[in-house]
């Protein structure tokens, strides 16, 4: 599979619990993306890595959120000290800038799904 | 920041009749719309999408439409089939390469 994959698909967690998740890019996709689903709505941008800067994080992303893209290539999303609220569907995505300046499509991987007990 | 907004939230169509999805948006910079199709427990699939350079945009039975001068553009499957049931979501993109969704409509094909 050549599409963009999510580790894990799903995770059910305890208030106040810290949690990661993975996401692999399409291979040689230099942008990455997090947006964060809950049930019955569209899909609300978290952040956005080109290679491994972060170049935007929404106000949505409070101090309890960190995400990281070290090499460039994989990304982590860490919540830590996890709240009910959090409970979500976790989404990546990734595009390929291709320097044109046109805007790229990006494309979504499966999504994590965490609960908060 | 940009702001979008999708009627209807719900459509039931018979199928073979043809199905429309409308949205609006706030930011006259946003250049690209993509729309994206999400079924139940699975990732939103990009469908179609269109830039601000063109007007309209067809692939087989899915059409897009884009009224820049409004700030509005629209999704038109036609010969609908029980498998377009899913929610679809329309989208907006300005300068900061950030989608802002539209909040969804639930499309159900009747046989």
């Amino acid at each position: 599979d050549t599409g963009v994959s999510q580790d894990p698909r799903h995770k059910i967690t305890k208030r106040g619990q810290n949690v990661t998740f993975r996401c692999d890019p399409i291979s040689e996709h230099n942008r990455l993306y997090w947006y964060r689903q809950t049930l019955g709505q569209g899909p609300e941008f978290l952040t956005y890595f080109q290679n491994e800067a972060q170049l935007e994080k929404s106000r949505l992303l409070s101090d309890r959120f960190s995400a990281e893209r070290p090499k460039g290539s994989f990304s982590t999303l860490e919540i830590q000290r996890t709240e009910q609220g959090d409970s979500a569907m976790y989404l990546c995505a990734s595009s390929s800038a291709d320097g044109s300046g046109s805007t790229d499509t990006q494309y979504f991987g499966p999504g994590t799904r965490l609960t908060v007990l | 920041g940009e702001n979008v907004e999708q009627h209807p939230s719900t459509l039931s169509v018979q199928e073979g009749d043809s199905a429309v999805i409308k949205c609006t948006y706030s930011d006259s910079a946003s250049n690209y719309f993509p729309w994206y199709k999400q079924e139940l427990g699975k990732r939103p699939q990009l469908i179609i999408d269109i830039r601000s350079n063109v007007g309209e945009k067809k692939d087989q039975r899915i059409a897009v439409t884009l009224n820049k001068t409004a700030k509005h553009f629209s999704l038109h499957i036609t010969e609908t089939q029980p498998e377009d049931s899913a929610v679809y979501f329309c989208a907006a993109i300005n300068a900061g390469n950030m989608l802002t969704f539209g909040g969804g409509t639930r499309l159900m094909v009747k046989p």
